[in-house]
């Protein structure tokens, strides 16, 4: 029930087409859902959250897509460049943050 | 403004060894919480440490603990060492009671 399920493992793109990532979880406690990008050698840093009452949310080139009857979010990158390329994480937040679950990540490569 | 910062960056230790490791929150954030990220894993919560002490727990063995000082820096000490400790270990600054964490480097543990 603590699970988040992420997919796809790895994510090809071309330069300006859009990637999609996609996340499902199964506890409904959870009510604050963020995303994070992380480089190599590096920890993830925070891309976009979202919480349960909006269905949409967008910031520059990242949009979260909420659907919370399917328990389901999903993160789409616009115009995609080669600096995109990262792993890329969704989580689930319980209330207050007590305890965070991330997916396995997903691999992105962003092809010039 | 300092971000998260943790010690040291890279560690090698023995199985059975003992290992602490050190991380500063970001400054206004009294809220630490660490994760341990297998290679080509999501980050695995451990615990979160508020006010001194531990407040939420991730399925981790007892061998697994934790201190939080008054200044709000953080150790992750696990005893005995086991092969498949090996990963990445992140430590993550919040504010009491928001789910916006902050996470640092990372410190690297090879146990051979």
């Amino acid at each position: 029930q603590q699970q988040v399920k992420q997919s796809p493992q790895s994510l090809i793109v071309q330069k300006g087409g859009i990637s999609i990532i996609n996340c499902a979880y199964e506890n409904t406690a959870f009510d604050y859902f963020p995303w994070y990008q992380q480089f190599p050698g590096k920890g993830p840093a925070l891309l976009i959250a979202i919480r349960p009452d909006v269905s949409e949310k967008k910031e520059g080139r990242f949009t979260i897509s909420f659907n919370k009857s399917a328990k389901q979010f999903s993160l789409h990158i616009m115009d995609s460049q080669p600096g995109d390329s990262a792993t890329y994480f969704c989580a689930a937040s319980t209330p207050g943050g007590f305890k965070t679950i991330f997916g396995a990540g997903t691999r992105l490569f962003v092809k010039a | 403004d300092a971000g998260v910062t943790q010690s040291p960056t890279h560690l090698i230790k023995t199985r059975g060894q003992q290992v602490t490791l050190r991380c500063s929150p970001k400054s206004g954030h009294d809220t630490v919480s660490w994760y341990q990220q297998a290679l080509g894993q999501g980050p695995q919560f451990i615990f979160q440490y508020y006010e001194e002490e531990e407040r939420q727990r991730g399925n981790f063995p007892d061998r697994f603990s934790g201190h939080q000082y008054p200044n709000y820096s953080s150790e992750l000490n696990v005893n005995a060492l086991l092969l498949g400790d090996s990963a990445l270990y992140l430590c993550a600054s919040s504010v009491d009671n928001q789910e916006t964490q902050y996470f640092g480097p990372g410190t690297r543990l090879l146990v051979l």
